[in-house]
């Protein structure tokens, strides 16, 4: 079975700078896809960033940007120019697509982010 | 309205009672599932329904009973519930077999069991 882990529980950042999130998954899959959700304190789900492992390049959104290593599982997302609005919880997140059947999502525990001013 | 709606936001209930919480989404996905969120705890899923068919049901006690009468609409029957069962239910929704562009989530029902 695959499973996220997020080895990191809270981070924190001051604003305008840049931070990193980790997150590793455990899969003997070759096609799936790897997200990153973020959930502010008004508990909605928002997807920040998605990247489909058959892409090399690397998943892009503005200040959003990930570092996919498919060999080593790795999967983290940087945040440049962090903001005092990207404070919330983070959600790494697998879905397979073996055989073109797409999987449910799988999260991590999370990682809580703190932005000071 | 846009998106997922969940109602009520918050739900107080007590072990003997009996309640429902209600997902709405108005995106024309085909596919909505339930999670429980719990502190300290990876995101659960609890049931999926894909074109109204439950596809999923990841042993979950039957005090929790799903329903989805149409592709919009999913519920949560709840009833004789434990303390344990507090946490935040969640609604996604999906449009499966059209590339992958995730889900999309409510804002959740925070439930608290007394």
């Amino acid at each position: 079975a695959q499973t996220v882990t997020q080895s990191q529980p809270e981070m924190s950042v001051q604003e305008a700078e840049t931070v990193t999130l980790s997150c590793t998954y455990d899969t003997s899959e070759s096609d799936y896809y790897l997200f990153w959700y973020k959930q502010p304190p008004s508990r909605q789900m928002i997807l920040v960033i998605r990247q489909e492992a058959y892409k090399q390049q690397n998943a892009t959104e503005n200040r959003f940007s990930v570092n996919f290593q498919k060999a080593a599982k790795s999967f983290s997302l940087k945040i440049s120019d962090s903001q005092l609005g990207d404070a919330a919880m983070y959600f790494c997140a697998y879905r397979t697509n073996y055989g073109g059947s797409q999987g449910n999502l799988i999260f991590g525990k999370g990682t809580k982010l703190s932005v000071k001013p | 309205e846009t998106g997922v709606t969940q109602t009520p936001r918050h739900l107080v209930m007590g072990m003997t009672n009996k309640k429902s919480l209600k997902c709405e989404q108005h995106l024309g996905h085909n596919a909505m599932y339930w999670y429980k969120q719990s502190a300290k705890k990876p995101l659960e899923l609890m049931f999926v329904y894909s074109l109204e068919e439950r596809v999923e049901n990841n042993s979950v006690p039957s005090r929790f009973s799903p329903e989805c009468p149409n592709s919009s609409h999913l519920f949560l029957h709840l009833h004789t519930l434990q303390p344990e069962d507090s946490a935040l239910y969640l609604c996604a929704s999906s449009q499966v077999h059209v590339g992958d562009y995730g889900y999309t989530f409510g804002s959740g029902t925070r439930l608290t069991v007394v």
